[in-house]
């Protein structure tokens, strides 16, 4: 049973506007949670993190929030660039275990 | 600084044979995973090691071993390989205790026929 689900397997934006990741989580007891970038032939790099006592967390053109109540995480990607094309992973670790549990990803393609 | 390294990049295996898969990072992290990816499934973990001297069974552990070889290394054996196997294996690490997201390597693309 996946706890961590990224029920979008592609999404497609024109550069300069905004993309918006979602992902949706089932264990209350996740206390961190990551968003990965993947390109092809590579493995995932971090991109952004957010703690579950906060609710929003911004780098750059990267921003994630967290809704706890809903148990949904998204990553706004503004502007976004045809660089960002890749697969996004989101991820989540509980509170008092060392694992981390991976979502399916989402291709993100920009469109120049 | 070559964070995660993963050897080899790319290997082809007949059925019934064994293989270990390599990893070594040199950001002194306590903690090392295993992960398989697969089509549509992401990333799912095998084992990982909290700390050196530990290993725990992840989701998918069945027909794996591993040793944390020390510090830096830690290893994933097949010890008779099955063309369920055939994946791209990551290996990362991370430190818990200083809140480190995970680190990967580049993946080890494996098949077996």
């Amino acid at each position: 049973d996946q706890q961590v689900k990224q029920n979008s397997p592609s999404l497609s934006v024109q550069e300069g506007r905004i993309s918006i990741l979602n992902c949706d989580y089932t264990n209350s007891m996740f206390d961190y949670f990551l968003w990965y970038k993947k390109y092809p032939a590579e493995g995932p790099t971090f991109l952004i993190s957010i703690s579950s006592i906060k609710d929003k967390n911004e780098d750059g053109r990267f921003t994630v929030f967290l809704n706890k109540s809903a148990k949904h995480l998204s990553l706004h990607i503004v502007p976004s660039q045809p660089g960002d094309s890749a697969v996004y992973f989101c991820a989540a670790r509980g509170y008092n275990f060392n694992k981390f549990y991976f979502g399916s990803g989402t291709k993100l393609n920009v469109k120049p | 600084n070559a964070g995660v390294t993963q050897t080899p990049k790319f290997q082809v295996l007949k059925t019934g044979q064994s293989m270990t898969l390599q990893c070594a990072q040199d950001m002194n992290h306590n903690s090392m995973y295993w992960y398989r990816q697969d089509p549509g499934m992401g990333l799912r973990l095998i084992y990982y090691s909290a700390s050196e001297g530990t290993t725990d069974k992840g989701e998918v552990p069945n027909g794996y071993n591993v040793s944390r070889l020390n510090k830096r290394e830690f290893s994933l054996r097949l010890e008779s390989a099955a063309p369920s196997q055939t994946s791209v294996y990551f290996c990362a690490s991370g430190d818990r205790v200083r809140n480190q997201p995970q680190h990967f390597g580049d993946g080890t693309r494996l098949s077996i026929l």
